[in-house]
């Protein structure tokens, strides 16, 4: 089982409200990802970052902002939660080459209401 | 035109029943072809990945990709009631932080 996290697990918050979603991972890897996913709907890539220092946005706009301080630590911060935020939120982690495999926690459902 | 379409579903089977999963992509540059399973209320885990034309066998899974007709299948043999999941497929492009495209996953259940 891949060792990586997420917290909340499930978070139910007003709009208006800042948010910040939690991704760790205990695997040394240099790549770490957010996704996007709605039901019935593909994984949308929002954020990524190489390593330390380093991060871009994905192919989906998304007003959320993302820091990495740290290999292990990657969250994601919403500065004002909105309806049109409600989704889960899926963190993920690959090595640099290797198989390419992206081992995925277990997601933030975030409802705004 | 999206670049990875995969059959929508759901499924319903009987266990002990071939799966077939299905998913086309439009850009000839994608070099890695994966499966992921996600079960309810996890996050998806790689099942299989394969980078060349042809089968690629994994106990009741094999994976298929014909490079020609940019497709590629997930066939599960004599299905269980555990393989109840969404399956995903996932291509990698030739990018350098590794992008995957997902498809938009195939709810499968199979009832005893």
């Amino acid at each position: 089982e891949a060792d990586i996290y997420q917290t909340p697990r499930y978070l139910v918050i007003g709009t208006g409200k800042k948010i910040t979603l939690e991704c760790s991972q205990t695997m040394g890897h240099d790549k770490m990802y957010w996704y996007q996913q709605d039901p019935g709907m593909e994984l949308h890539l929002i954020h990524y970052s190489y390593g330390v220092n380093s991060t871009e946005k994905g192919d989906l706009s998304s007003e959320s902002t993302v820091s990495r301080i740290r290999t292990e630590h990657f969250p994601l911060t919403l500065e004002s939660a909105r309806p049109s935020h409600t989704s889960q939120y899926l963190c993920a982690s690959s090595e640099y080459g290797g198989t390419y495999e992206q081992y995925f926690g277990p997601g933030t459902r975030l409802t705004v209401t | 035109q999206k670049e990875v379409e995969q059959d929508p579903g759901p499924l319903s089977v009987p266990e002990g029943a071939i799966v077939s999963l299905n998913c086309t992509y439009s850009n000839s540059a994608f070099q890695y072809f994966m499966w992921y399973r996600q079960y309810s209320r996890k996050g998806p885990e790689l099942l299989m990945y394969t980078y060349s034309s042809g089968n690629k066998e994994d106990g009741r899974f094999t994976a298929q990709v014909d490079k020609s007709s940019k497709y590629i299948s997930l066939f599960i043999r004599d299905s269980q009631p555990s393989d109840s999941a969404t399956y995903l497929c996932a291509i990698l492009g030739g990018t350098s932080y590794g992008k995957l495209t997902f498809g938009q996953g195939t709810i499968l259940t199979v009832h005893p």
